[in-house]
């Protein structure tokens, strides 16, 4: 089956540091992938939609130059946390679709900021 | 706004029971929906996608849809303890390239053994 390999697991930094969490499909190439967000007790929330190629997509109310997205290959997806602070904690999740393949997840980033 | 409503539970069941799971969704032009399960700090994995009007079953589960009511459940059969997880129900609205996926706020389950 589809496997979408997401690195780190998870990752502590600083306030004010920058994050790269990466996205990777291993056996299909990706057209487009999605980043989630989800605090505590809370559902996946949507924060962009990435095609290969071209800039990614925001939803309202996330900040697209503190959550830098690039999509620059049909098999890699990164989304940089830049100048993290506290409330950036949270589980960061990409899902990916392919040609005949359905949404598939990544196994999730948990960002620690301190 | 499309919304996607459950439950939040928790959903408590013993050990054998069916537990059924609920799900309302406000776009009646949504054409696929899905149900996922999520244990506690994982990603959701896929349990069942339904396209159409009707029943769905894949071994324990059978997913239902009912396009008129704008209403999906799911059903676990035999319930088991392994069971216990969040249940996210989740909404594709649009047809073509939008793949863009709505997600509800999920239903604890517990299954007592």
């Amino acid at each position: 089956g589809a496997v979408v390999s997401q690195h780190p697991s998870w990752v502590i930094c600083k306030s004010g540091t920058s994050v790269k969490i990466e996205c990777r499909s291993l056996d299909f190439q990706a057209t487009t992938m999605f980043w989630y967000r989800q605090f505590p007790k809370q559902s996946l929330m949507l924060m962009a939609t990435s095609n290969e190629g071209s800039k990614a997509t925001y939803e309202q109310g996330v900040e697209k130059d503190k959550f830098l997205i690039n999509h620059a290959s049909l098999t890699l997806s990164t989304l940089t946390v830049t100048s993290a602070h506290p409330e950036d904690s949270s589980f960061y999740i990409c899902s990916a679709v392919g040609q005949g393949y359905g949404y598939t997840f990544g196994s999730g980033t948990r960002l620690t900021v301190v | 706004q499309k919304e996607v409503e459950q439950n939040s539970g928790p959903l408590s069941v013993p050990e054998g029971a069916i537990a059924s799971l609920n799900c309302t969704y406000s776009d009646r032009g949504s054409q696929s929906f899905f149900w996922y399960r999520q244990y506690s700090g994982k990603s959701p994995e896929l349990i069942m996608s339904i396209y159409s009007n009707g029943d769905k079953e894949d071994g324990r589960f059978t997913a239902q849809l009912n396009k008129a009511s704008q209403y999906v459940s799911l059903l676990i059969r035999d319930s088991q303890p392994s069971d216990s997880a969040t249940y996210l129900c989740a909404v594709n609205h649009g047809g073509g390239s939008n793949y863009k996926l709505t997600f509800g706020k999920g239903t604890l389950l517990t299954v007592n053994p």
